[in-house]
């Protein structure tokens, strides 16, 4: 079964600098995809990134960048030019190619400070 | 953005009631899920739609029944639940068995079992 670990349960960070949220994962299955996703206050689960196992170039979308590193089974998510509006939980997940299950991390509340 | 719609947004009921969650999808999905989100807790999975039939539905009390009447629709019956049942219930829909099975999220809906 996958694991995901977010070992950052809080962050502050100044606006406009750049910010890094840690997830590692464990998996044996060489086919899976990673996925980022943003929960404000208002509840919704918003989806920002994905990486498959097998894309050779770090997954970018605006101003969110993935950082893929496949032997040490980190996928960490990097956030640019930090906004207020940033400030939210955010999940690492998992799933395998094919199944529809997707394993959630704890989250990592970010909070960006004026 | 209005893929994923979930009424209500919030509801609260005693333990004796019954009552429905309701969620739609309009992105030509062809699965949708249920998630549970509680304090503290990582999103658990509760149950999983795909091709209009439950592939998954993990040890969830019987008091939560699904319904998924197509493609576009999927339900949540509520009935007898507990205290600990309070959370937040979260719907999501993909297309399986393509290039990306990224999950896309409703708003949720807040229930507060008294």
């Amino acid at each position: 079964a996958q694991k995901i670990t977010q070992t950052q349960p809080g962050m502050f960070v100044q606006e406009k600098e750049a910010v890094t949220l840690d997830c590692t994962y464990d998996t044996s299955d060489p086919s899976y995809g990673l996925f980022w996703y943003k929960q404000p206050s208002s509840g919704e689960m918003i989806f920002l990134i994905y990486q498959g196992s097998y894309d050779q170039q770090n997954a970018t979308e605006g101003r969110y960048s993935l950082n893929f590193q496949k032997a040490r089974k980190s996928a960490n998510l990097v956030i640019s030019a930090s906004q207020l509006g940033d400030s939210a939980m955010y999940f690492c997940a998992m799933s395998y190619f094919g199944n529809e299950k997707l394993t959630f991390g704890t989250g990592t509340r970010l909070t960006i400070i004026p | 953005e209005t893929g994923v719609t979930q009424t209500p947004r919030h509801l609260v009921m005693g333990m004796t009631n019954k009552k429905s969650l309701k969620c739609e999808q309009h992105l030509g999905h062809n699965a949708m899920y249920w998630y549970k989100q509680s304090a503290k807790k990582p999103l658990e999975l509760m149950f999983v739609y795909s091709l209009e039939e439950r592939v998954e539905n993990n040890s969830v009390p019987s008091r939560f029944s699904p319904e998924c009447p197509n493609s576009s629709h999927l339900f949540l019956h509520l009935h007898t639940l507990q205290p600990e049942d309070s959370a937040l219930y979260l719907c999501a829909s993909s297309q399986v068995r393509s290039s990306s099975e990224t999950q896309y999220f409703g708003p949720g809906t807040r229930l507060l079992v008294l």
